[in-house]
């Protein structure tokens, strides 16, 4: 069973506009969240994180929201730009109380900004 | 250099073929990961290696066999493999001192095919 889901393989959003991925969670030990971002041939790319003691971490156009109660965080994109295209992977982790190195991926969701 | 390197990019091998997969990686870091992604799959973690010594092997079947000489290389050898072992294996390091809630940084993956 996927403890990390994203639940849209894919989405389209205007240049300029916001784009907003999101990610559901079930295991409610994760603690720390993580945005990675992947172009084609290359590995993922750190985006942005967000420790559980936090409901927001905002890092330029990129902010991420994180709702515990409904286990679902969120990624916005403001103003979204073509070089945005790309693949983005949420991933959790239970690392900040067990002290595991080990994330759990979503499926990713594919970004096209169209210009 | 710079970063988290992989060799090869690119891999055919037979079912009874032995190869091995490089990473290096150039940022001081303590701990590395191997993680496979299949085809519409989220990423999978394999192995994990914090300071020379294996701390997680995600039940992957003995037919890989990971090495770490030293906290900058990482291999891993692959013998009598299937053809659903074709996939992008990607390694990733991090610092090593935090757990979960550390960064990780991939490489640009090697495309394994098995034929």
């Amino acid at each position: 069973d996927q403890q990390v889901k994203q639940n849209s393989p894919s989405l389209s959003v205007q240049e300029g506009r916001i784009s907003i991925l999101n990610c559901d969670y079930t295991n409610s030990m994760f603690d720390y969240f993580l945005w990675y971002k992947k172009y084609p041939a290359e590995g993922p790319t750190f985006l942005i994180s967000i420790s559980s003691i936090k409901d927001k971490n905002e890092d330029g156009r990129f902010t991420v929201f994180l709702n515990k109660s409904a286990k679902h965080l969120s990624l916005h994109i403001v103003p979204s730009q073509p070089g945005d295209s790309a693949v983005y992977f949420c991933a959790a982790s239970a690392g900040e109380t067990s002290g595991t190195y080990k994330y759990i991926f979503g499926t990713g969701t594919r970004l096209k900004v169209l210009a | 250099e710079t970063g988290v390197t992989q060799t090869p990019r690119h891999l055919v091998m037979g079912m009874t073929n032995k190869k091995s997969l490089k990473c290096e990686q150039h940022l001081g870091h303590n701990a590395m990961y191997w993680y496979k992604q299949s085809a519409k799959k989220p990423l999978e973690l394999m192995f994990v290696y914090n300071f020379k010594e294996q701390t997680e092997n995600n039940s992957v079947p003995s037919r890989f066999s990971p090495e770490c000489p030293n906290s900058s290389h990482l291999f891993l050898h692959l013998h009598t493999l299937q053809p659903e072992d074709s996939a992008l294996y990607l390694c990733a390091s991090s610092q090593g001192n935090s757990g979960g809630k550390e960064t990780q940084y991939f490489g640009p993956g090697t495309r394994l095919l098995v034929l």
